[in-house]
């Protein structure tokens, strides 16, 4: 049974360009949660999708966007990068349609923007 | 926004000792968990907590969801190299299910 599985597993950008993240959830799983992770900090929560919505949102700015698709895999995109931008993006999925329950990570995208 | 505190920062012991770690909320949650994370990964869930004075272990692992529901520990027995790495605690505070706030983190490092 493949767990969450990230794509690519590093980058590199140039500042103001732009960026996809890819996630593919556990198998079963429907809900699909974005992290930042910065160096030495605890993942900060981005945003989470369920059916193909945008269901909750943390404090990040609207350079940050998603989609979910119908195989409920996800991306994250980011427009006009920022060198603070450079973090582990770690995607997290869960059980279906249930909040508040375990949320299993990937292995995260390490992003360095230069 | 809000924050969990997680203690110690660090922690740097001997093999075979035991070792406890703690997370404390100002708010209530609804679910613990607890994970341990390596350089370069994700983080990997060691135990999940869903009900207040709830105690669950895993292997050599103990962890226990606080009765005022703003707190949890975790405790290592007998520790081995192995357990080197990055704990953090993350919960679901009332009324945000969706949200998994973490605390920041507890290096362990386990001297042979």
């Amino acid at each position: 049974d493949a767990g969450v599985t990230q794509s690519p597993t590093h980058l590199i950008k140039t500042r103001g360009q732009q960026v996809t993240l890819r996630c593919s959830p556990k198998s079963g799983h429907d809900t699909v949660s974005w992290y930042q992770q910065a160096l030495g900090q605890g993942p900060q929560f981005i945003f989470q999708y369920y059916e193909e919505e945008e269901r909750q949102r943390g404090n990040f700015p609207d350079r940050f966007s998603g989609h979910q698709f119908p195989n409920y895999s996800s991306e994250l995109n980011v427009n006009a990068l920022l060198l603070g931008d450079s973090a582990l993006y770690l995607c997290a999925s869960s059980f279906p349609g249930l909040p508040g329950t375990e949320a299993f990570f990937g292995q995260g995208t390490r992003l360095t923007v230069v | 926004g809000q924050q969990l505190n997680q203690s110690p920062q660090s922690m740097f012991i001997q093999e075979g000792e035991d070792v406890s770690m703690n997370c404390t909320s100002s708010s209530i949650f609804n679910t613990w968990l607890w994970y341990k994370q390596d350089p370069g990964e994700g983080p990997v869930l060691l135990i999940a907590l869903y009900k207040a004075g709830e105690l669950t272990s895993n292997g050599r692992l103990t962890a226990q969801f606080g009765i005022t529901r703003k707190d949890s520990f975790l405790n290592i027995s007998a520790s081995i190299p192995s357990d080197v790495g990055i704990y953090f605690c993350a919960g679901y505070s009332s009324g945000n299910t969706g949200k998994l706030i973490f605390g920041q983190g507890t290096t362990l490092q386990v001297k042979p």
